[in-house]
């Protein structure tokens, strides 16, 4: 089974709809994260959690929020969708990245806002 | 991801070596990483090396680092087709986030 799961792996919506992407994850990590893909910008981070009392925003936070269920569970909100969201969304978990700790990322959600 | 550059596309033949560059901003980063995402996939990291180094070596992997520069690169030797996938270069900016770079697709043919 795999570590970092995220459900839905693909969804199609339309503006102005409320969308929940969830993560979960096996590691027994502390630490969660919710990035953003776009082709051409690689990778933006738009929340992460030192743990489930402790949830930070990342570089674009606007028009996003996410709730930290449990240790192993993360999840990422838009409350009211907007075409310009239309990305590839990772979940990603890890140790520590300052003494060389992997981030393990979920296989993706790709959503599109029509 | 604009404190990490890197090229977006590198064509290279099967056996031949790839060589995927990448310059940083940030002279405090720790560590630097390469992961590798393959189609439908998430990313996996593939290397890493910690800034007090210059060279590292897995397999067919080189990573060299010259600091001065702010210069990363990655050698695969005798490229494979499951080579083929977007290589992303990152730099540790503080105890929690990475900064990743646009990502070079390498595509490798016959």
């Amino acid at each position: 089974d795999a570590d970092v799961t995220q459900t839905p792996r693909n969804r199609i919506t339309k503006t102005g709809k409320r969308i929940m992407l969830e993560c979960s994850q096996t590691k027994g990590h502390d630490r969660m994260y919710w990035y953003r893909q776009d082709p051409g910008l690689g990778l933006q981070l738009i929340y992460y959690s030192f743990d489930v009392k402790d949830i930070n925003k990342g570089e674009i936070s606007d028009g996003y929020s996410v709730s930290r269920q449990a240790q192993a569970k993360f999840s990422l909100s838009l409350e009211s969708a907007i075409p310009n969201q239309t990305a590839l969304y990772f979940c990603a978990t890890s140790d520590s990245v300052r003494q060389g700790g992997e981030q393990f990322f979920g296989p993706g959600t790709r959503l599109t806002v029509l | 991801g604009e404190d990490v550059e890197q090229s977006l596309f590198l064509s290279v033949r099967e056996g031949d070596s790839s060589v995927i560059n990448c310059t940083y901003t940030d002279s405090s980063s720790t560590y630097l990483y390469w992961y590798k995402q393959e189609p439908g996939a998430g990313l996996q990291l593939l290397t890493y090396i910690f800034s007090n180094m210059d060279m590292k070596q897995d397999q067919r992997l080189t990573v060299l680092l010259n600091k001065k520069d702010k210069h990363l690169s990655l050698r695969i030797a005798d490229t494979q087709t499951g080579d083929s996938a977007i290589y992303f270069c990152a730099e540790s900016i503080n105890d929690y986030k990475l900064s990743f770079g646009a990502g070079t697709t390498v595509t490798v043919r016959a």
